[in-house]
């Protein structure tokens, strides 16, 4: 079966750094996405990976590497504002998304 | 990018009602989606609609239970039929970048039932 796995929630301070990490199980593989979504909102889009390495955007970066089935969400400089649920979704061989579970990250001050 | 607007946002109904959720893009698309997010769960799709043909259901999804129309480019909606409190949800449609699914997708604000 197919299966993305992240943690349920994790909790941070205002300022700092946290890495949020999403493995996966799927039938082949054509992309690696991050959402954010606030609570009661729509999710957004933040990055796309689909070759291995790092791609930086602002305070967000996101990492993929393919052989482990691997991906992190890398949040520096943390606000107040980034607290909401981080979704890893995944395109697999039949280019259908597959969707986790999310990250529910809280910022504390 | 495409906006999406989504009808009514919120709604409480009653055990064997259905409700008809409303999808506007503000450019034409090829196909929509939809999808269902439980409290603390992540999104599962429901089904794609695709304008001049029937939608397409994921397994554990029928059109019975959800039928879905997409009269035109920029609209589609879903109905919940017979709605049991196990529908309780919140629904949403999405675009995908280049009208495939496998883009950045782009979503409504989202539905939020609850059924008594």
């Amino acid at each position: 079966g197919q299966n993305i796995d992240q943690p349920t929630e994790m909790t941070a301070t205002e300022g700092a750094i946290v890495q949020i990490n999403c493995t996966y199980q799927t039938s082949g593989f054509n992309g690696l996405f991050w959402y954010q979504q606030h609570a009661g909102e729509a999710p957004t889009f933040l990055s796309y990976n689909v070759l291995d390495g790092l791609e930086e955007k602002g305070r967000f970066s996101s990492f993929l590497s393919r052989s482990k089935g691997y991906s992190y969400l890398l949040l520096k400089e943390l606000q107040m504002k980034d607290s909401a649920s981080y979704l890893c979704a995944v395109v697999d061989s039949n280019y259908q998304l597959i969707w986790g579970a999310g990250t529910k990250l809280i910022i504390k001050p | 990018s495409a906006v999406i607007s989504q009808k009514p946002s919120r709604d409480i109904c009653q055990r064997g009602t259905s409700l008809t959720i409303q999808c506007q893009v503000d450019s034409q698309v090829t196909m929509m989606f939809w999808y269902r997010q439980q409290p603390g769960q992540s999104l599962t799709l429901i089904a794609t609609a695709n304008q001049g043909s029937e939608a397409t259901y994921e397994s554990g999804f029928v059109i019975d239970k959800f039928p879905i129309s997409r009269p035109n480019l920029t609209f589609s909606t879903l109905t919940v039929s017979n709605m049991s409190p196990e529908d309780s949800s919140i629904y949403l449609c999405s675009v995908g970048a280049s009208g495939v699914s496998y883009n950045e997708q782009f979503f409504g604000p989202g539905t939020r039932l609850t059924v008594l």
